[in-house]
C-alpha cells in the first residue's frame, strides 16, 4: 500500500481481556517495528522484525506481549490479560533503508478500562 | 543501553531560527535521525545523519558530531505549522533498532 496501515484506530477493552493490533507495512519494506507512546511521552521500542523473524524482542514489557509477522508483510501485536498500564498509542513503522527513515502508521489508541 | 537527552520545551518567534540539541550515549552508533510529530499525529521522518556534518533539506538542517555524541536540528524561517514535538533517534547495535529521545515540544509564537 501507499502507507503503513494500522487497525483498529481505537480500541477500548476491559481489564483482563486479550487484544490484537494489526499492522500492514508499505509493500516491499522488509523491516517492521512496533513502538508504544504514552500521553506526552517519547516512543518506547517494543519489537523489530526483519522479514518474518524478530531479532530484537528486548522491548516487550512482559510475557503478556507477543508479536508475529507473516509473509514478510502483515504483523500482529497481541496483548494478553490487558492491564490499565497497557493503555497507550501503539505505533507501527516500516522501512527499507535507515537513510530514508521510518514511515509510521497512524497508530492504535488502546484504552484499558 | 542507549540514552538520549534533548530539551523538553522550546519557544520561538515566527520567522526566527531555532536549534534543538540532542546528546546521546550508545554503543555501536550508526546514525542520528530526526522526526516531527504534531499533536494527535504520527511521527514523520525529517532527516538522517550517518556521517559528521550538516544535512540540509529546505528550511530544516541537521548536524552530527560523532566525536561529541551530539547533534542538532535547525529550523529556519519558522512558521506556525512548525509547532510540534521533535524527536531525535539513534540507530545503534547489530540490528536496525532505533531508540527515540523523549522529544522537544516546540511552540512557535506570532
Amino acid at each position: 500500500g501507499a502507507g503503513v496501515s494500522q487497525s483498529p484506530s481505537n480500541k477500548v477493552t476491559e481489564k483482563g481481556k486479550d487484544v490484537e493490533l494489526r499492522c500492514d507495512p508499505i509493500s516491499g519494506h522488509t523491516a517492521l517495528y512496533w513502538y508504544r507512546q504514552s500521553l506526552g511521552q517519547g516512543l518506547e521500542f517494543l519489537i523489530y522484525f526483519q522479514g518474518n523473524s524478530a531479532p530484537d524482542k528486548s522491548g516487550l514489557p512482559s510475557d503478556r506481549f507477543s508479536a508475529e509477522r507473516t509473509g514478510g508483510s502483515v504483523s500482529t501485536l497481541t496483548i494478553q490479560r490487558t492491564q490499565q498500564e497497557d493503555s497507550a498509542v501503539y505505533l507501527c513503522a516500516s522501512s527499507l533503508r535507515q537513510e530514508n527513515g521510518y514511515t509510521f502508521g497512524s497508530g492504535t489508541r488502546l484504552t484499558v478500562v | 543501553g542507549q540514552s538520549l537527552e534533548q530539551p523538553s520545551e522550546v519557544t520561538a518567534v515566527e520567522g526566527a531560527i531555532v536549534q534543538i540539541n540532542c546528546t546521546y550515549q550508545t554503543s555501536g552508533f550508526y546514525g542520528l535521525s530526526w522526526y516531527q510529530q504534531h499533536d494527535g499525529g504520527a511521527p514523520t521522518f525529517l532527516s538522517y545523519n550517518g556521517l559528521d556534518g550538516l544535512e540540509e533539506t529546505g528550511r530544516f538542517s541537521s548536524f552530527l558530531s560523532r566525536s561529541d555524541s551530539y547533534g542538532y536540528l535547525l529550523l529556519q524561517e519558522l512558521q506556525m505549522k512548525d509547532s510540534a514535538s521533535y524527536f531525535c533517534a539513534v540507530r545503534s547495535g547489530g540490528y536496525q533498532k532505533v531508540t527515540f529521545g523523549t522529544g522537544t515540544k516546540l511552540q512557535v509564537i506570532p
